[in-house]
C-alpha cells in the first residue's frame, strides 16, 4: 500500500525553538498533502491543506506565521512550528493522497513534539 | 450539526462479539467513504474503503446507504486487536477537503 514518511518522530525542545517536521510519499506522488493536531484523547483537527507549488489552505483558528508550510515536490511537504511554546505540544501528523481526489488519505506516523 | 456524525461510544464488548458502528453525513455532494482505525498515540491506518454495493475483508463488512447518508462498520467475532478508536472519514466531491468523524472507542475485552 502506500507508504508516507514523517520524520522525525520525537522531538523535545526548549521553548522558543523553531521545529521543522518533513512528510514524504514514498511511492506516489502527491498533488495534496494534509497536516493535523492532535491532543491527548481529542479527535484529529486539520491544521492546513497544502498543494505542491502554491500556497497552503489553512483552517480558522491557525496562524500561517506560525505554522509555516512549504510543498515544493510532488513527494515532500514540510511544517515548520515557529518559536513554539509548550502549548504547541501536541501529535501533528500528515498525510498525503493522490491525485484522484476519490482515493483515500495515507497518514505518516505522527511527529510527538514537547516543548519544554 | 456536524458534517460527519458518529455513535459516541464507547463500546464494551467481550471477544467473539459482533458490532456495528454507525455513521451519518449531511453533505449529500460527498463521494467516497472510509473506515481507518487508530490505535492510541498513533496515525490513523485504513481499514477499508466504502463502496454502494458493500464490501468485506475478512470479519469487517462496510455498507453505504447514498440514500440515507448512511455508512456503517460490522465487525464480526471481534478480537482484543480490535480495541482501537474507528473514524468514519467522508470525502467531498470536486475537491480536496476530507472530514473525519470524531471517531468511537472500541473495547473488546477477553
Amino acid at each position: 500500500g502506500a507508504v508516507v514518511s514523517q520524520h522525525p518522530s520525537r522531538v523535545i525542545c526548549k521553548s522558543g525553538t523553531s521545529v521543522k517536521i518533513e512528510c514524504r510519499s514514498l511511492d506516489f506522488q502527491a498533488t495534496t498533502m494534509f497536516w493535523y493536531r492532535q491532543f491527548p484523547k481529542q479527535s484529529l483537527m486539520l491544521m492546513a491543506t497544502s498543494n505542491e507549488g502554491s500556497k497552503a489552505t489553512y483552517e480558522q483558528g491557525v496562524e500561517k506565521d506560525k505554522f509555516l508550510i512549504n510543498h515544493a515536490s510532488l513527494t515532500l511537504s514540510t511544517l515548520t512550528v515557529t518559536s513554539a511554546h509548550p502549548e504547541d505540544s501536541s501529535f501533528y501528523i500528515c498525510s498525503a493522497r493522490d491525485t484522484d481526489s476519490n482515493q483515500p488519505q495515507h497518514f505518516g506516523d505522527g511527529t510527538r513534539l514537547s516543548i519544554l | 450539526r456536524k458534517e460527519v456524525e458518529q455513535d459516541p461510544g464507547p463500546f464494551n464488548v467481550p471477544e467473539g462479539a459482533t458490532v456495528a458502528f454507525n455513521c451519518t453525513y449531511s453533505n449529500s455532494a460527498s463521494q467516497s467513504f472510509f473506515w481507518y482505525r487508530q490505535d492510541c498515540r498513533k496515525e490513523p491506518k485504513l481499514l477499508m474503503s466504502v463502496y454502494s454495493s458493500g464490501n468485506e475483508d475478512g470479519r469487517f463488512t462496510a455498507q453505504l446507504n447514498r440514500a440515507s447518508q448512511y455508512i456503517s462498520l460490522l465487525i464480526r467475532d471481534s478480537k482484543l486487536s480490535d480495541s482501537a478508536t474507528y473514524l468514519c472519514v467522508v470525502n467531498r466531491a470536486g475537491g480536496f477537503k476530507t472530514i473525519f468523524g470524531a471517531g468511537t472507542r472500541l473495547f473488546v475485552k477477553a
